[in-house]
């Protein structure tokens, strides 16, 4: 079967770093993304990850471990602004990028 | 400067009333997609549009049908809306063949449909 789990929620405060972890058990694996979606609004791209190891842009970073199907998103500096949920998903079709979502976790920054 | 550009934002339906809901896109993608979100759930993939060709998720109920007339715009029917239909759709689209995966040439979602049933 197709599995995807994420903790439910974590709570942090500003300035923090924070680790989201991401586990997956899929029937085909090409390439595993991150969103952001705040509540009410569509998800938003974060970082995409089909090679292991770590993809660095600004105060978010991904890393993946195919081999352990483990990811994680890493959010450094934390904002109040990045009190939302995040959802892991995986590409698991060569033929067409039909995602299998996490049902994410949600973040809350806190003062 | 929208790219996938989903109306209405948020709609109203009666029970049992037809309702469509429209996505349309700028990226020339090749593959239209739409999802269906509960509150605090995962996006659940319906079906897609590979080009012309309509493909169907297995657990999609028949009360969703699906149109794409031309590349830039695809529509979600929902022929009897029933209360637990009541949710965010998300309209997707992504470029297969491409080798570029990253935003926006890879997986890009539009604004959302938030559909109310009444």
């Amino acid at each position: 079967g197709q599995n995807i789990d994420q903790p439910t929620e974590m709570t942090a405060t500003e300035g923090a770093i924070v680790q989201i972890n991401c586990t997956y058990q899929t029937s085909g694996f090409n390439g595993l993304f991150w969103y952001q979606q705040h509540a009410g609004e569509a998800p938003t791209f974060l970082s995409y990850n089909v090679l292991d190891g770590l993809e660095e842009k600004g105060r978010f970073s991904s890393f993946l471990s195919r081999s352990k199907g483990y990811s994680y998103l890493l959010l450094k500096e934390l904002q109040m602004k990045d009190s939302a949920s995040y959802l892991c998903a995986v590409d698991s079709s060569y033929n067409t990028d039909k995602l299998i979502f996490g049902t994410g976790t949600r973040l809350q920054v806190f003062p | 400067d929208a790219m996938v550009i989903q109306n209405p934002r948020y709609q109203v339906t009666q029970f049992g009333k037809p309702v469509t809901l429209s996505c349309s896109q700028t990226l020339n993608h090749n593959v239209m997609y739409w999802y269906q979100q509960k509150s605090s759930q995962a996006p659940k993939l319906l079906f897609h549009y590979y080009d012309k060709d309509f493909n169907n998720e297995a657990d999609t109920p028949d009360n969703f049908q699906s149109r794409r007339p031309n590349t830039s715009f695809c529509f979600l029917d929902i022929r009897s809306p029933g209360l637990g239909d009541a949710a965010m759709y998300l309209c997707a689209t992504s470029r297969v063949g491409g080798t570029d995966r990253t935003f926006p040439y890879g997986y890009t979602f539009g604004s959302g449909t938030r559909l109310t049933v009444v």
